[in-house]
């Protein structure tokens, strides 16, 4: 089962913009949309984007997602206290049916 | 207003087994793939299982295979997982987790229920 690989953390001030990247192959970023989640702290992942760059209804357009290649990268933009959260991309794997999730970003807003 | 409640988590020790349950509504239940992700404690997101709407086709994650088997009802709007042979690191916090309907990707997450394993 792949793992698509994620930075660890990512850190901002209040009304920057914090850029995380997410890493895969030729099998599932490749061939698949990439799908970002955040997670606060205590409570149940959300869908953030879904399709590489579309922001579910109710998502501010702070968040916005792209992909290319291999890659794909989710952007905060006007950073706020409420986004400090972790972060997670993911996407299917063509070799086996799997879905397969990124290791996570801890985004801390300093 | 759609909603997913996940049960049947709890102590087990190592060896047992347990079933978990999730029940959907406020949605077409028998519309949608349906998934199992879990998280250990301090841990990422690991994708457990899916199953597509019907029922017909299963997929599992490498960890678990073998000890594991998703099933749906769709009649009663549930959504099961049976897993066997516990072991320590499968203690985690289950979420059951509704794929979208088009592509099937996980969508809407459900509260989740907590496996704790020790003897």
């Amino acid at each position: 089962q792949s793992v698509l690989t994620q930075p660890p953390s990512a850190s901002g001030t209040p009304g920057q913009t914090v850029t995380i990247s997410c890493s895969g192959g030729n099998f599932d970023i490749g061939r698949n949309s990439v799908n970002w989640y955040q997670q606060v702290p205590g409570t149940a992942p959300k869908l953030l984007i879904d399709s590489n760059d579309k922001r579910p209804s109710g998502v501010p357009d702070r968040f916005s997602g792209s992909k290319s290649g291999t890659s794909a990268s989710l952007a905060i933009s006007g950073l706020q206290s409420e986004d400090e959260a972790d972060y997670y991309c993911g996407t299917w794997d063509g070799r086996r049916n799997d879905y397969v999730f990124g290791t996570g970003t801890h985004v801390t807003v300093l | 207003e759609e909603h997913l409640v996940a049960s049947g988590g709890g102590l087990v020790k190592p060896g047992g087994s347990l079933r978990l349950s999730c029940t959907g509504s406020g949605f077409i239940f028998g519309g949608h793939t349906m998934h199992w992700v879990r998280q250990a404690p301090g841990k990422g997101l690991e994708w457990v299982s899916c199953i597509s709407d019907s029922g017909n086709y299963k997929y599992y994650g490498d960890s678990l295979t073998g000890r594991i088997t998703i099933s749906r009802d769709n009649r009663k709007n549930a959504l099961y997982l049976q897993i066997n042979s516990l072991r320590d690191e499968d203690a985690a916090m289950y979420y059951c987790v509704r794929g979208t309907g088009r592509d099937g990707y996980p969508e809407y997450w459900g509260q989740g229920t907590q496996v704790t394993v020790s003897s």
